[in-house]
């Protein structure tokens, strides 16, 4: 069963503009949700995270975005850049010390100079 | 710091064969997981280990088995290999109460 959903397989952009990744879910014991990027050949990067007590969580050039009463959430990338080029995943669980996390899909990111 | 360390980085085994599959963790991590991905899909949980204690188990036969050392080390066997167990495993490490940090993986092929 699908309890993370990416819709979008992939995603172009330009340089310099926002890139926008969406989520949803369907499991309401989801409570904290994450970001990872992951390069070829590399393990998932952890990016950034967001506890369901909020809506909004920001880290420099990323934010996520968590509607709960939707189940739904995005990242939002702002200004993109080449280097951010890469499958992003996001993942859920029922709390941060719960590594049981569950994947969607990923979105392949590609940003064009 | 090392990160997260796996080995071998790539395997290739035979149908009904065995393998062992190693892990690890970043420093002062108690815990670590395991998941597999296999090519177009995200990671799946496969199992999670903290102060050597089994935490969490996934959707996965009991052909799939791990342990935690007391450095907190981990292996995964998987026994009687299918040719659908070729994925990339993937290992991660977490002081408990924060994100995973995951390793580059091993590359599992089964012929």
């Amino acid at each position: 069963d699908q309890q993370v959903k990416q819709n979008s397989p992939s995603l172009s952009v330009q340089e310099g503009r926002i890139s926008i990744l969406n989520c949803d879910y369907t499991n309401s014991m989801f409570d904290y949700f994450l970001w990872y990027k992951k390069y070829p050949a590399e393990g998932p990067t952890f990016l950034i995270s967001i506890s369901s007590i909020k809506d909004k969580n920001e880290d420099g050039r990323f934010t996520v975005f968590l509607n709960k009463s939707a189940k739904h959430l995005s990242l939002h990338i702002v200004p993109s850049q080449p280097g951010d080029s890469a499958v992003y995943f996001c993942a859920a669980s029922r709390g941060p010390r719960d590594n049981d996390m569950r994947f969607g899909a990923g979105t392949r990111l590609t940003v064009k100079p | 710091d090392a990160g997260v360390t796996q080995s071998p980085t790539h395997l290739i085994k035979t149908r009904g064969q065995h393998v062992t599959l190693r892990c690890s963790p970043i420093s002062g991590h108690k815990s670590v997981s395991w998941y597999q991905q296999v090519l177009g899909q995200g990671p799946q949980f496969i199992f999670q280990y903290y102060e050597k204690e089994e935490r969490g188990r996934g959707n996965f036969p009991d052909r799939f088995s791990a342990r935690q050392f007391p450095n907190y080390s981990s292996e995964l066997n998987v026994n009687a290999l299918l040719l659908g167990d070729s994925a990339l495993y993937l290992c991660a490490s977490s002081p408990a109460y924060t994100e995973a940090f995951f390793g580059q993986g091993t590359r599992l092929t089964v012929v």
